[in-house]
């Protein structure tokens, strides 16, 4: 079964400070790849996705994730954290070739930033 | 546009009665999915409509629960009779596109509290 791993469920910064939030899934086919970013009392928005091409996707708010298919890997990044990027971040994956609107999620990592 | 809508956003219940949660989707979305979220769990798929038709439910728990969508426009879900387990959030997504470009709209969720 496909599944989407996380691996700091809690992470706390100082503004400026560089952000990685890991994520692997487990899956045998191809995959879409995907960032969901809910900020406090907001809806789950895209933050950015993979589909193919260049594995470095650069996504809104100056966050990028990276694909390293031989790792099963969609790493997360942003240079230098903003107060306002305190949000829940959620890695999901769909299976390309079925319903591309059922998202499996990971258990999501909650990001402080302290001003 | 506006967005995907939610009601209501809180519920509380007591332990075997009836809740009814209610999505609204953008308009124009023939897709609509609803998503649950345990508290400390990940995100987890419940059911997939298209229009009217229930096209995988594969993730529904049990029979206590019951999503419809008449017409095609907006959707219940129905828990009867609801259990402790069932506390968490529930969300809804609506996307007007079923392809690899699918982008899914989170509405905020309802958060339900069994008691």
């Amino acid at each position: 079964a496909q599944s989407v791993s996380q691996h700091n469920h809690h992470v706390i910064l100082s503004e400026a400070a560089s952000l990685e939030l890991g994520c692997n899934y487990s899956y045998g086919g191809t995959v879409n790849l995907f960032w969901y970013v809910q900020y406090p009392g907001q809806h789950l928005q895209l933050l950015l996705k993979y589909f193919s091409g260049d594995p470095l996707v650069k996504g809104i708010k100056g966050f990028e994730a990276e694909f390293i298919k031989s790792k099963f890997s969609f790493n997360l990044r942003k240079p230098s954290v903003q107060w306002s990027d305190t949000a829940e971040y959620f890695c999901a994956v769909t299976s390309l070739s079925g319903n591309t609107g059922k998202l499996i999620f990971g258990q999501g990592t909650t990001l402080q930033v302290k001003p | 546009e506006a967005g995907v809508t939610q009601f209501p956003s809180h519920s509380v219940i007591e332990k075997g009665q009836t809740v009814t949660l209610r999505c609204d989707p953008i308009s124009g979305h023939d897709n609509l999915y609803w998503y649950r979220r345990v508290m400390g769990k990940e995100i987890k798929f419940l059911l997939h409509f298209v229009k009217e038709s229930k096209q995988d439910e594969s993730g529904m728990p049990n029979n206590r629960f019951l999503a419809e969508r008449t017409g095609g426009t907006y959707s219940t879900l129905k828990v009867q009779p609801a259990e402790l387990e069932d506390s968490g959030v529930y969300f809804c997504a609506s996307s007007r596109y079923r392809d690899r470009d699918e982008k899914l709209f989170f509405g905020s969720g309802t958060q339900l509290s069994v008691l």
